[in-house]
């Protein structure tokens, strides 16, 4: 298995545009993650979905940022408009929800927002 | 060991040395325990995970041990390798209640291993 992809590796963008960033889970979990990370802050938990379905979306910090999971496949996380504090390494994790809990992370997208 | 604070902890060992990283987790419900290894530009990976009702764990030259009396975790590496070099995270789980534990993560610890 080719693990946990995540796209694009690196997005710098303009503040106030629209950033999409990528995920493909392994294939067979039914749980995903996604999480911010900064010197300031660690890892941040931004929201989780549970069989497509979002769980938990406390950590998502503004309505600037939105999360789907159309199929159990394929995860988006958007930025719109962008803000210099959003530059972070964003990171999708994911696990199956039974049995061992293990979150599988990809290799993150580190964004840099001017 | 770990910290709230804005800098990582940093613990720097000779290769060959046995390495112990601490974790201190603030919630007593935590019935789950994992600790993460993560290297420059790489996501978290996965290293040994521990439940509540052990006090420890053993895998490949590393070793979990649990005191939930004040609330304490560790990690021990055997034999440190320059290859173990990386940020260590630890966190703690709470039962859910239906679907997947919700891992909380610690700032992490720098482990610096010289050669």
């Amino acid at each position: 298995d080719a693990g946990v992809i995540q796209s694009p590796r690196h997005e710098v963008t303009e503040m106030g545009q629209e950033v999409t960033l990528r995920c493909k889970p392994i294939s067979g979990h039914n749980s995903l993650f996604w999480y911010r990370q900064t010197m300031m802050r660690g890892l941040e938990l931004l929201i989780y979905f549970n069989n497509n379905v979002p769980i938990d979306d406390s950590g998502m910090p503004e309505d600037r940022f939105s999360a789907k999971m159309p199929n159990a496949s394929f995860s988006t996380l958007k930025i719109q408009p962008s803000e210099p504090r959003d530059s972070a390494v964003y990171f999708c994790a994911s696990s199956l929800a039974s049995g061992k809990h293990e979150q599988f992370f990809g290799p993150g997208t580190r964004l840099t927002v001017l | 060991g770990e910290s709230v604070g804005l800098h990582l902890p940093t613990l720097s060992v000779q290769e060959g040395d046995n390495s112990i990283i601490n974790c201190a987790y603030s919630n007593s419900a935590s019935d789950y325990f994992i600790w993460y290894k993560q290297e420059s530009g790489k996501g978290p990976q996965f290293i040994i995970d521990i439940r509540s009702n052990m006090d420890k764990r053993q895998g490949q030259r590393v070793t979990v041990l649990l005191n939930k009396t004040v609330k304490h975790l560790s990690l021990q590496i055997a034999a440190t390798q320059p290859g173990d070099s990386a940020v260590y995270f630890c966190a703690e789980n709470i039962p859910p209640g239906g679907g997947s534990y919700i891992p909380t993560f610690g700032r992490g610890t720098s482990l610096i291993v010289h050669p």
